[in-house]
């Protein structure tokens, strides 16, 4: 268990309408990443953090916004919400890596649902 | 984006058999490799990552890894209905992991 959790963990909302998604984590781990999933495409990197205010985009971010004001946060926003953003979100840490070739294991929370009607 | 490509299955199969899952990837610069089991209607679960070319084993998993072929495999020996779940082929990119669709294994009893 890697102590991340994420909420809401189902959410329907309608189109137009701004949600915010959070992920936390109980472990200070410096690198956090929200993904996307959905059937047809696997896994996408929608933005990671590096640390307290550092974000970078992903290969689906836009559409998207993230702020981390705290290490253990890491807040995922859909300013206006479209039908296309109907999917299932994960957020993810990076472990230590410890062991060689392992520095970028990474370590997901349990989901959460999102309906754009 | 440089693609991990998997065989997105099912791959069937029988209980105490061996289940080859196997991904091809395009980027040559590659280092790590990572393998995730991810049950439906859950969050993807780490199984195993290589770095080296050669066969890793962890219990009943083997991964292989072949970098001048651009190849990474898992074996699953002495298949377990639990083992049913797809499996998704990964490939660090710098800050990032390139995620493969997944390959579906059913193993029956």
């Amino acid at each position: 268990d890697a102590g991340i959790t994420q909420s809401p963990r189902h959410k329907v909302t309608e189109t137009g309408t701004p949600v915010t998604l959070r992920c936390h984590q109980t472990e200070n781990h410096r690198y956090m990443y929200w993904y996307r999933q959905d059937p047809g495409h696997g896994l996408r990197l929608i933005h990671y953090s590096y640390g307290v205010k550092d974000t970078d985009k992903g290969e689906v971010s836009d559409g998207y916004s993230v702020s981390r004001s705290k290490t253990e946060d890491f807040l995922l926003t859909l300013e206006s919400a479209t039908s296309s953003q109907t999917s299932v979100y994960f957020c993810a840490i990076r472990g230590t890596g410890a062991s060689p070739g392992s520095y970028n294991e990474q370590f997901f929370g349990p989901g959460t649902r999102l309906t754009v009607l | 984006q440089k693609e991990v490509e998997q065989n997105s299955g099912p791959l069937s199969v029988p209980e105490g058999a061996i289940a080859s899952l196997n991904c091809t990837y395009s980027d040559r610069g590659s280092q790590s490799f990572f393998w995730y089991r991810q049950y439906s209607g859950k969050s993807p679960e780490l199984i195993m990552f290589i770095y080296s070319n050669g066969d890793k084993e962890d219990g009943r998993f083997t991964a292989q890894l072949n970098k001048a072929s651009q190849y990474v495999s898992l074996l699953i020996r002495d298949s377990q209905p639990s083992d049913s779940a797809t499996y998704l082929c990964v490939r660090e990119a710098g800050t990032a992991l390139i995620f493969g669709k997944g390959t579906t294994l059913s193993v029956s009893s």
